[in-house]
């Protein structure tokens, strides 16, 4: 149980484009769904937390109109990075908690963005 | 601030022997610390987790400790083995929710 699907696992975009990279709950009800940015031999940096139907929370320096995010339903969360740059290239990874609320996080298996 | 600190960030061993990793956290409200390994390019992987009720932890060859009035845990792996090597992580929970994560340790298990 607890599986979390995150697509696409790879994506290749030019400069100035914007990328959207899905994050599903297969078995579960996320109740909140957390995002973090790995770039390479790094830690993982929380964005943003959601919360279905509710407006993102943003971590202190990342730009919420750069990032956007959207937590339609109990299942689905959806990362978009607009307008693309080169700097934005990076390991994204979200993860989701279930009404258990233990605390534990169930990970996506990430989705890894080059920006040409 | 919220913060987790990690040491040290790289760490060779020669298998068989034990391996140490130690961190500390800023919020003394914290109350669940996960240790996490992670493999080149794929997703962080729980191995074990404390809550702040509990002083020791051990599964097999893994063990946790939390010192909550020096606010700092260790993961202790015992008689490492080369597939052992990978990054490890730990991690705290600060305003009852949110994740954050040390820096992270290289380990290297020799044969």
């Amino acid at each position: 149980g607890a599986v979390v699907s995150q697509h696409p696992s790879r994506v290749i975009c030019k400069s100035g484009t914007s990328v959207k990279i899905e994050c599903r709950s297969l078995d579960f009800q996320a109740t909140t769904m957390f995002w973090y940015r790995q770039f390479p031999k790094q830690s993982l940096m929380l964005m943003a937390t959601s919360n279905e139907g509710s407006k993102a929370t943003y971590e202190q320096g990342v730009e919420k109109d750069k990032f956007l995010i959207n937590h339609a339903s109990l299942t689905l969360s959806t990362l978009t990075v607009t307008s693309a740059h080169p700097e934005d290239s990076s390991f994204y990874i979200c993860s989701a908690t279930d009404r258990t609320n233990t605390g534990e996080l169930f990970f996506g298996e990430g989705s890894r963005l080059t920006v040409l | 601030g919220e913060n987790v600190e990690q040491h040290p960030s790289t760490l060779s061993v020669q298998e068989g022997d034990s391996a140490v990793i130690k961190c500390t956290y800023s919020d003394s409200a914290s109350n669940y610390f996960p240790w996490y390994k992670q493999e080149l390019g794929k997703r962080p992987q729980l191995i074990i987790d404390i809550r702040s009720n509990v002083g020791e932890k051990k599964d097999q060859r893994i063990a946790v400790t939390l010192n909550k009035t020096a606010k700092h845990f260790s993961l202790h792996i015992t008689e490492t083995q080369p597939e052992d090597s990978a990054v490890y992580f730990c991690a705290a929970n600060f305003e009852g929710f949110k994740t954050i994560f040390g820096a992270g340790t290289r380990l290297f298990v020799k044969a």
